[in-house]
């Protein structure tokens, strides 16, 4: 199973781009990324997945890299309530696993 | 997006009881079903993964007796905490896999359930 790191917490200002990081070094050719955040005491909401190219939806954008080792998650305009801790997961997919393993995580704090 | 719903969302009870935790899907079918446990300021740790119709496949390390699962339709599962104790306090989470998504078959995650052992 390929394995992420992401830095323990960052902070970013309200209205101000917040850039998450993920490095995922080992990743296979057919193993997507996927972006969860959870709100504190609540469950994990799922945010962006991509494979190799660049998405975007109405929460955030993922940029991933040509070698696919790293990915950013960018909320453009961040507010108060997208202070949460963000999980980056590579998605184990086989006959009847797929399992979403989570990692440490981000702990984003957005401050006015 | 999918609606997962766990009942109850906090569960207090007395040490050596058995306490039995609810996960739905509300508008999809979901054959599969996962139980996570999350201790105070530590990740979600992926405890099974339920099936519909047939026994649930637990992490190394889970204990299946301890932890009963249950999957007995595609729009519940259950999990029973038998003979709680304090250690076992925690915030259990399930999430359900939408299978209409083709191969983006996603997961969608219920509230939650705070379980207090006292």
């Amino acid at each position: 199973d390929a394995k992420t790191t992401q830095p323990t917490s960052m902070d970013c200002a309200e209205g101000r781009a917040a850039n998450l990081p993920c490095n995922h070094s080992t990743i296979s050719g057919n193993e997507y990324v996927y972006w969860y955040r959870q709100i504190h005491s609540q469950g994990p909401q799922y945010i962006i997945h991509g494979l190799k190219n660049n998405e975007t939806n109405e929460m955030a954008s993922l940029i991933i890299t040509e070698d696919r080792k790293s990915s950013t998650l960018i909320l453009p305009h961040a507010t108060l309530r997208d202070t949460a801790v963000y999980y980056c997961i590579v998605r184990v997919a086989g006959y009847n696993t797929d399992k979403l393993i989570f990692g440490t995580g981000t702990r984003l704090q957005v401050f006015p | 997006g999918a609606v997962v719903s766990q009942h109850p969302s906090r569960v207090i009870c007395k040490s050596g009881t058995s306490v039995k935790i609810e996960c739905r899907s509300l508008d999809f079918q979901a054959t599969t079903m996962f139980w996570y446990r999350q201790f105070p300021k530590q990740s979600l740790m992926l405890m099974a993964t339920s099936n519909e119709g047939s026994k649930a496949t637990y992490e190394q390390g889970v204990e299946k007796d301890k932890f009963l699962i249950n999957h007995a339709s595609l729009t519940l599962s259950t999990l029973t905490v038998t003979s709680a104790h304090p250690e076992d306090s925690s915030f259990y989470i399930c999430s359900a896999r939408d299978h209409s998504g083709g191969a983006f078959n996603e997961q969608f995650f219920g509230p939650g359930t705070r379980l207090t052992v006292l």
